[in-house]
């Protein structure tokens, strides 16, 4: 059974930096492409980027490019995400998120984790 | 980039009475296209994928139709428990993955 299991919570600065973990198990990382999907309070769903599940390049949505940064430790099976430049309207729940038995449909999800940008 | 739309923004529905949400997509994603659930404070939960297809242990009062560019999510019989956001998404063609806007279904 596959588990995704992300780090707590983070307060920043304007401008600073955060990085969110998220740990596989029950699967190997290799085997996944992992998404990661975020929700500004009392907003919707918006993707943030991720592997891309043809060919596990990064894909990032255009608005984040030059700022967010994904990677990979296939040692301790977890997954990141880097999302640097931090303003107030960063503050939302971070979530990564992956397809395990359709086809690129999001059906394994972390717990999310809030990351606050505040001066 | 496909731009997803949901419509309404909020539905309230009574209680046993059937709700029907909307989802239009700016150009055809064939029906690469889910439906996740979003209780309060909860995870998203994925309801239907491939448009129509119910994911495991989704109860059968949930159902998605539609191809192409116009999607719907009827949700028979509303249940309490039922009381959430719901977000179509498309993934026919990538990057972005592209969500709407969301319904927040209310219990009258």
């Amino acid at each position: 059974q596959v588990q995704l299991v992300q780090s707590g919570a983070e307060v920043k600065k304007p401008g600073a930096s955060v990085k969110v973990s998220c740990k596989v198990s029950g699967y190997t990382l290799t085997e996944l492409s992992i998404q990661w999907v975020r929700q500004a309070p009392g907003k919707g769903l918006e993707w943030v980027g991720g592997s891309d599940p043809e060919d596990d390049a990064p894909i990032t949505a255009q608005r984040f490019q030059g700022r967010v940064t994904m990677t990979e430790e296939t040692s301790t099976e977890t997954a990141f995400m880097e999302l640097g430049g931090l303003k107030s309207d960063d503050t939302a729940v971070y979530f990564c998120t992956t397809d395990v038995h359709y086809p690129v449909a999001f059906d394994i999800w972390g717990q999310g984790t809030m990351v606050i940008v505040s001066s | 980039e496909i731009v997803m739309t949901q419509s309404p923004a909020t539905l309230s529905v009574s209680p046993g009475e059937t709700a029907t949400l909307s989802c239009r997509a700016s150009q055809t994603v064939g029906t690469n296209l889910a439906w996740y659930q979003q209780r309060p404070g909860q995870v998203p939960r994925l309801l239907i994928y491939g448009a129509s297809n119910r994911a495991p242990g989704v109860p059968a009062r949930f159902s998605g139709s539609g191809s192409g560019t116009d999607f719907s999510l009827t949700v028979s019989n509303l249940q309490s428990e039922d009381l959430a956001d719901y977000y179509c998404q498309q993934y026919n063609d990538w990057p972005p993955f592209t969500f709407g806007g969301g319904t927040k279904v209310e219990i009258k």
